[in-house]
C-alpha cells in the first residue's frame, strides 16, 4: 500500500542552524501539506502547496520557513534558523483530490529538537 | 476561542463498551476529518465525511451540518483502539484541528 515517507525520523540541531527535513508523498497525489505539533499541543497546519506554488500558509509559516518539490517526488521544508521553539514533530500530509482538503495521508512524522 | 472543540479531553473505558466523542466547530467547512494518532505519534486518517453518516468495521462517524457538530462512535471497545482521536475540519486549503481525545481501554 503506497505510504507517505519522511527522513530523518529524529533531528537534532543547535539554535541558528538550518534544517531541511524531507518528505515523498504517495506518487499520484497533487496536494502538499506540512503540519508540527509541539508536545502536548493540538497539531497545526503550516503550509499547502499544489501546482509547484505555496496555496496557503499559516501565520507560523514566516520567512524562516520555505517549501520545494525540487525533483518531482521528494517535497522538502526547510527552516533556515531554527529557535528553540522550532522544537516539535513536524509531518508531511499529502492528498490526491482536486477541492480543498481532501482526505489526506499523513507520514510518520520528524521529530525536531532545537538545543 | 478554539474553532475545533471536542469532548471530552480524555475517556477511560472499559472493554465491550460504547464510545462517543464529541466534535464541534464555528467555521465554515468542506468536510470533517476524523483522525487517530498513536501513541508512537504517526496519523492516520479515519474518515471524511460532508453530510450523513460513515460506518468502517466498529467506528461510526457521523455529522450535523445545520449544528456545527461530528460524533465518533466506537461499538464493542478493544484496549487496541487506545489511541488520541482528532477531530478537523477542512476550511480552504487547511485542516484546522481540534485538540484530541485521549481514549483509554481497559481489558
Amino acid at each position: 500500500e503506497p505510504e507517505v515517507t519522511q527522513t530523518p525520523s529524529h533531528q537534532v540541531t543547535q539554535m541558528g542552524q538550518e534544517v531541511i527535513l524531507r518528505c515523498v508523498p504517495i506518487s499520484n497525489h497533487l496536494y502538499f501539506y506540512w503540519y508540527r505539533q509541539i508536545l502536548g499541543q493540538k497539531v497545526e497546519f503550516l503550509v499547502s502547496f499544489y501546482n509547484n506554488e505555496i496555496s496557503e500558509k499559516s501565520e507560523i509559516f514566516d520567512d524562516q520557513f520555505s517549501v520545494e518539490r525540487p525533483d518531482g517526488s521528494n517535497f522538502t521544508l526547510k527552516i533556515r534558523s531554527t529557535k528553540l521553539e522550532d522544537s516539535a514533530m513536524y509531518f508531511c500530509a499529502s492528498s490526491a483530490v482536486v477541492g480543498f482538503p481532501g482526505e489526506q495521508f499523513f507520514g510518520p512524522g520528524t521529530r525536531l529538537t532545537v538545543l | 476561542k478554539n474553532e475545533v472543540e471536542q469532548s471530552p479531553q480524555n475517556l477511560t473505558a472499559q472493554e465491550g463498551e460504547f464510545i462517543t466523542i464529541n466534535c464541534s466547530y464555528s467555521v465554515g467547512i468542506s468536510a470533517l476529518h476524523w483522525l487517530q494518532q498513536h501513541p508512537g505519534g504517526g496519523i492516520v486518517s479515519l474518515f471524511m465525511l460532508s453530510s450523513g453518516k460513515k460506518k468502517h468495521g466498529r467506528l461510526i462517524a457521523t455529522i450535523n451540518i445545520q449544528e456545527k457538530h461530528s460524533s465518533l462512535h466506537i461499538t464493542a471497545s478493544h484496549p487496541r483502539d487506545s489511541a488520541v482521536y482528532i477531530c478537523a475540519v477542512g476550511n480552504t486549503d487547511k485542516l484546522i484541528f481540534g485538540t484530541g481525545t485521549r481514549l483509554q481501554v481497559f481489558p
